[in-house]
């Protein structure tokens, strides 16, 4: 069963700013929400990693409101190089381990 | 560059053969992970290990098997293969186990004829 819920895909043109939300009901108390990106045929790359309420990088930020149950990456003026798929991923830690699940993730297509 | 190394980058075999697919972690990380990536599966989490324990365990095949060894590298061995299991198969690496972000790998591509 997933844990997270986003958007199959999304279009945007150059220079737009796009938000991807995820959805993450069950999220527990000492979960962190971290989001990948992901080139075809590449592995995924660490975009960036919250708790709660707002997180920058030089790439995105990362808005999470109080109750924590949805997370939003917002990414500044995209270029045609930011279509790939992101990934948000919430640590499952059944048992006292943790795994690392990625869901289907969101397919971003940038046109110029 | 992740700094995880896989190899080897591509690999053609046999129904019914066994493989080994091979991950160097970067310098200093304990854990390492085993990703599945196929076209209508998505990425789907195989294994952890820690320290050369195994750490946490996912949707891996009872005919897929992995190590860690004593210098932290590790090895998914993959037998019996079958047409299905063709695939990318991802190495990441993280310092330790609590959450932290992972680096990949550029994968081996694995296709079974």
């Amino acid at each position: 069963l997933a844990k997270t819920t986003q958007p199959i895909s999304m279009d945007s043109y150059e220079g737009q700013e796009v938000n991807i939300t995820c959805s993450h009901n069950n999220i527990a108390t000492n979960d962190y929400i971290t989001w990948y990106q992901q080139f075809p045929s590449q592995g995924p790359r660490f975009i960036i990693q919250g708790y709660k309420t707002k997180v920058t990088n030089e790439v995105a930020s990362l808005f999470i409101p109080a109750d924590r149950k949805s997370s939003t990456l917002s990414l500044p003026r995209v270029s045609l190089s930011d279509t790939a798929v992101y990934y948000c991923l919430v640590g499952d830690p059944p048992s006292g381990t943790y795994k690392y699940i990625f869901g289907t993730g969101t397919r971003l297509k940038v046109l110029a | 560059d992740s700094g995880v190394t896989q190899t080897p980058k591509h690999l053609i075999t046999a129904t019914g053969q066994r493989v080994t697919l091979r991950c160097s972690p970067r310098s200093g990380d304990l854990s390492v992970y085993w990703y599945q990536q196929s076209l209508d599966q998505g990425l789907q989490f195989l294994i952890q290990y820690y320290n050369g324990e195994e750490r946490a365990k996912g949707n891996i095949l009872e005919r897929f098997s992995a190590q860690q060894f004593p210098d932290l590298h590790s090895e998914l061995n993959l037998s019996s293969l079958e047409l299905g299991d063709s695939a990318l198969y991802f190495c990441a690496s993280s310092p330790g186990t609590d959450q932290e972000k992972l680096f990949f790998g550029s994968g081996t591509q694995l296709s079974v004829l």
